[in-house]
């Protein structure tokens, strides 16, 4: 099976533009986990989709947002771009319905550098 | 809410010696507990995790962890450390949300780096 795969790998944007990232989940895998990792605030959990719907959020800002799609890919999109989003983000993916338990299976990561 | 504590930011191990990896958490009830991987510029592997049952798991690579509720700890461990075991450990904490992946949250890291 093929792992979760994010595009772009890397990415350069200016501050005040938006970016959107996309993530294809492990096949048959239905929930899909954004994660934002830095090296002051280290992993930080944005928010998590199962079956098209927003289940869970971390504590991140509205300019923060995502969606799913029906074949459970996920893009996830920051409006207006600050220095300190700058960051290395993470897409996780589980098999579907469940706690926490169900192990997230993480893509290599798109990394972010805001001018 | 709950918390990860990895105590140690690097540590020095000289290759073929013995390694653990500390980790302590905050949770109320039993947690879900995680070890990752992460080599540079890569996403993060598991390692292993716990759900319940046996207090020691195995995991990939030689590696095991050790459950410890009174200590609320959840060690990593492995006898004979490679040059390639070298990378990022993290160790997460999940619980359950009774409605999907809550988000796991994260210890800050140990970096691991070995001596020829």
């Amino acid at each position: 099976k093929a792992g979760v795969t994010q595009t772009p790998r890397y990415l350069i944007k200016t501050r005040g533009q938006q970016v959107t990232l996309s993530c294809s989940p492990i096949s048959g895998h239905r929930s899909v986990s954004w994660y934002q990792q830095t090296p002051g605030q280290g992993l930080q959990f944005l928010f998590e989709y199962f079956s098209e719907t927003q289940r869970n959020k971390g504590n991140f800002p509205g300019r923060f947002s995502g969606r799913q799609f029906s074949n459970s890919r996920s893009e996830m999109n920051v409006s207006t771009l600050e220095l300190g989003d700058s960051a290395l983000y993470l897409c996780a993916s589980s098999p579907g319905q469940g706690p926490t338990q169900e192990t997230q299976y993480f893509g290599p990561g798109t990394r972010l550098l805001v001018l | 809410a709950q918390s990860v504590t990895q105590p140690d930011i690097h540590i020095t191990v000289s290759e073929g010696a013995s390694l653990e990896l500390r980790c302590n958490y905050s949770y109320g009830a039993t947690p879900y507990l995680f070890w990752y991987v992460q080599s540079p510029g890569q996403g993060l592997q598991l390692l292993l995790k716990y759900f319940s049952g046996d207090t020691l798991v195995q995991g990939i690579k030689g590696f095991e962890a050790e459950f410890k509720r009174s200590q609320s700890s959840f060690n990593l461990r492995k006898p004979s450390v490679h040059w390639s075991d070298a990378a990022e450990y993290f160790c997460a904490v999940g619980r359950d949300s009774g409605g999907g992946a809550d988000g796991l949250t994260f210890g800050k890291g140990t970096h691991l780096i070995i001596q020829p």
